[in-house]
């Protein structure tokens, strides 16, 4: 078993709709968790940063975790064509802990 | 603010060259930075972390004979990829990590990581 699952997609949604990007991990010693977005050749962009369980909200996004089932989620409400990129989310056990990053979802969010 | 940037963004180079790439945190001190290669479609892969001031240290199957990582300041690390063949042709990110800070609600925090645009590496 990998220490981060994310399903690849692709994942395709209309304009407008609610997205739910989702990972599992199995390491419960993680305790920061991040998700970052990913244009086309371009670097990881921060998008939302979480310390241990619970929500935070920053505009149109989510970000959920459920340390004790081991599932982080991001949710983008009125979805955008631009944010059609990857999504990787990644975590630690802490400051000096490298990260794992999961796989990355392909997002397509349709005009 | 946490900007980071590489240079070059773009470099072909010839077979049995090497290529410097350089990685700059633009408006924090990053006590750590890391880099990544990343195949197309295929997510990141750490390659070394370093700290500024001290040796880097490789994830496993990592040549630190051919991949020279030095950090010699805590803005600016640098990746020398040498002796570059076509199969070191990628896409190579680095990202840096602030000093920690301490925040009334979570303890020590500052785990976060932020990533240079990238640098694109053709060896021909």
């Amino acid at each position: 078993q990998k220490e981060v699952e994310q399903d690849p997609g692709p994942l395709s949604v209309p304009e407008g709709a609610i997205v739910s990007l989702n990972c599992t991990y199995s390491n419960s010693a993680f305790q920061y968790f991040m998700w970052y977005r990913q244009y086309s050749r371009k670097g990881p962009e921060l998008l939302m940063y979480t310390y241990s369980s619970g929500n935070k909200e920053d505009g149109r996004f989510t970000a959920q975790v459920d340390k004790s089932s081991k599932y982080i989620s991001l949710f983008i409400r009125d979805s955008q064509p631009s944010d059609s990129a990857t999504y990787l989310c990644a975590m630690s056990a802490g400051y000096g802990q490298n990260f794992v990053f999961g796989p990355g979802t392909r997002l397509s969010v349709l005009p | 603010g946490a900007v980071v940037s590489q240079h070059p963004s773009w470099v072909i180079c010839k077979s049995g060259t090497s290529v410097k790439i350089e990685c700059r945190s633009l408006d924090f001190q990053a006590t750590t930075m890391f880099w990544y290669r990343q195949f197309p479609k295929q997510s990141l892969m750490l390659m070394a972390t370093s700290n500024e001031g001290s040796k880097a240290t490789y994830e496993q199957g990592v040549e630190k004979d051919k991949f020279l990582i030095n950090h010699a300041s805590l803005t600016l690390s640098t990746l020398t990829v040498t002796s570059a063949h076509p199969e070191d042709s990628s896409f190579y990110i680095c990202s840096a990590r602030p000093r920690p800070r301490r925040t009334l609600i979570t303890g020590t925090s500052g785990s976060e990581q932020f990533f240079g645009p990238g640098t694109r590496l053709t060896v021909l």
